[in-house]
């Protein structure tokens, strides 16, 4: 399979600490993306990391590239309860026809 | 601007009954998709429309058929429901391939 696979599955820290999530995947990417779903809800985009870059910030969050290892990582700092959700790891692969392809996903739960 | 909008959000069919999922998007997008997510699986493509006019075949398109209607809209069709269709549907837009897609918030769908 070419989606990206998450680890841990399952990941449950207290409120203000901060929460690393990885992604790996196993062929050439044209870029990654990190999305957020709550509970009952359709998917938020949340960052878009392309294969040339190795960092990206947005607001709380940073995500990191490493295309030599084939892995990619989501910090959450300081984190809140509102930060519960399951995360996705997604991947478009180098090739014209390539469609982006979703990882099972990340359960994060942070305890008030 | 509402986005991505889904009708129905709820839908309860019987074996070999037929529906239309709607999807409408009022970006400006050229590009449209329809998911399905199943637990365990993360979110599967069915169908995809890189821009109007096109659709092709995602990773599990058997059992369904869809139409661009527009630059828009973008229905999925059930023509003979199955147990196995029972999930939950979502429907995205991107404004370029392979570009952050925006979901909207999904449609239950239980075939008894």
């Amino acid at each position: 399979s070419q989606q990206g696979e998450e680890d841990p599955q399952a990941l449950s820290i207290q409120e203000g600490e901060n929460a690393t999530m990885n992604c790996s995947y196993k062929t050439s990417i044209n870029n990654l993306q990190w999305y957020r779903q709550n509970s009952g809800r359709g998917l938020v985009h949340l960052i878009l990391i392309r294969s040339n870059e190795r960092e990206k910030h947005s607001g709380r969050l940073r995500v990191t590239l490493d295309t030599s290892k084939k892995s990619s990582s989501l910090l959450i700092t300081a984190s809140r309860a509102a930060d519960t959700a399951s995360y996705f790891c997604a991947t478009t692969f180098t090739g014209a026809n390539s469609k982006l392809t979703f990882g099972k996903g990340i359960t994060l739960s942070v305890r008030p | 601007n509402a986005g991505v909008t889904q009708t129905p959000k709820f839908q309860v069919l019987k074996t070999g009954q037929s529906m239309t999922l709607q999807c409408a998007q009022d970006m400006n997008h050229n590009s449209m998709y329809w998911y399905r997510q199943d637990p365990g699986m993360g979110l599967r493509l069915i169908y995809y429309s890189a821009s109007e006019g096109t659709t092709d075949k995602g990773e599990v398109p058997n059992g369904y058929n869809v139409s661009r209607l527009n630059k828009r809209e973008f229905s999925l069709r059930l023509e003979s429901a199955a147990p196995s269709q029972t999930s939950v549907y979502f429907c995205a837009s991107s404004e370029e391939w392979r570009g952050p897609q925006f979901f909207g918030p999904g449609t239950r769908l239980t075939v008894l």
